[in-house]
């Protein structure tokens, strides 16, 4: 069974760090990998995706990286500013069982 | 475009009613899904569908009921609601499909919030 892991829970920065958030998965047999970002009491927004032949991709200051072998995901955010604070999910979907799982999300705060 | 819409945003319901989520989406997307989403429990997967017609279990379908009738449309139906069915419920679609599964960004609506009492 394909589990998805996101640690810290939150996390705290002060504007203007440079920051990366982690991702790991137990089964490396992915189709995918989804960074999203959800704001309070709003859905999920699509921020990365990164096919399981892709080692990295890049929007803006973001940038995310997939270890297939290693089963790990970084989400590098750069010059973070207030704006940026959200909670972080990742999601893969596997091949074995053909389902989106997601990690249960970093809350980040950046501090003006 | 919309993208994807959800109606209502908010309702009550007691023990033992029934409803449906409505979920929409106008982008000609394949493949639609329902997760709910509990703190301390992340997202889950409902059910979900390949297509007009087409519709299979996610994690968590016991007290749910889907069907898909048109590409654009996929209503989740509570049978008879239950406590542990309060939660906020997403829908999700995607273009494309391989082995039954969207592989493209997946776009999420703005939920539904349900409180079962």
């Amino acid at each position: 069974k394909q589990e998805v892991t996101q640690i810290p829970a939150a996390l705290s920065v002060p504007e203007g760090e440079n920051l990366v958030l982690n991702c790991s998965f137990t089964d490396s047999a992915i189709y995918n990998l989804q960074w999203f970002r959800q704001d309070p009491g709003k859905g999920l927004t699509s921020l990365l995706l990164i096919q399981s032949s892709q080692r990295e991709q890049t929007s803006g200051r973001l940038n995310a990286s997939l270890d297939k072998s290693s089963g790990r995901s970084t989400l590098y955010i750069a010059a973070s500013q207030p704006g940026d604070s959200a909670t972080y999910l990742c999601a893969v979907i596997t091949g074995a069982n053909s389902k989106l799982t997601f990690g249960k999300g970093i809350t980040l705060s950046v501090r003006p | 475009n919309a993208g994807v819409t959800q109606t209502p945003k908010f309702q009550v319901l007691k023990t033992g009613q029934s409803m449906t989520l409505q979920c929409a989406q106008d982008m000609n997307h394949e493949y639609m899904s329902w997760y709910r989403q509990d703190p301390g429990m992340g997202l889950r997967l409902i059910h979900y569908s390949v297509g007009a017609g087409i519709t299979d279990q996610g994690e968590v379908p016991n007290g749910y009921n889907v069907s898909r009738s048109t590409t654009e449309d996929f209503p989740l139906r509570l049978l008879s609601a239950a406590p542990s069915q309060t939660s906020v419920y997403f829908c999700a679609s995607s273009y494309s499909k391989v082995a039954g599964v969207g592989t493209d960004t997946q776009y999420f609506g703005p939920g539904t919030r349900l409180t079962v009492l």
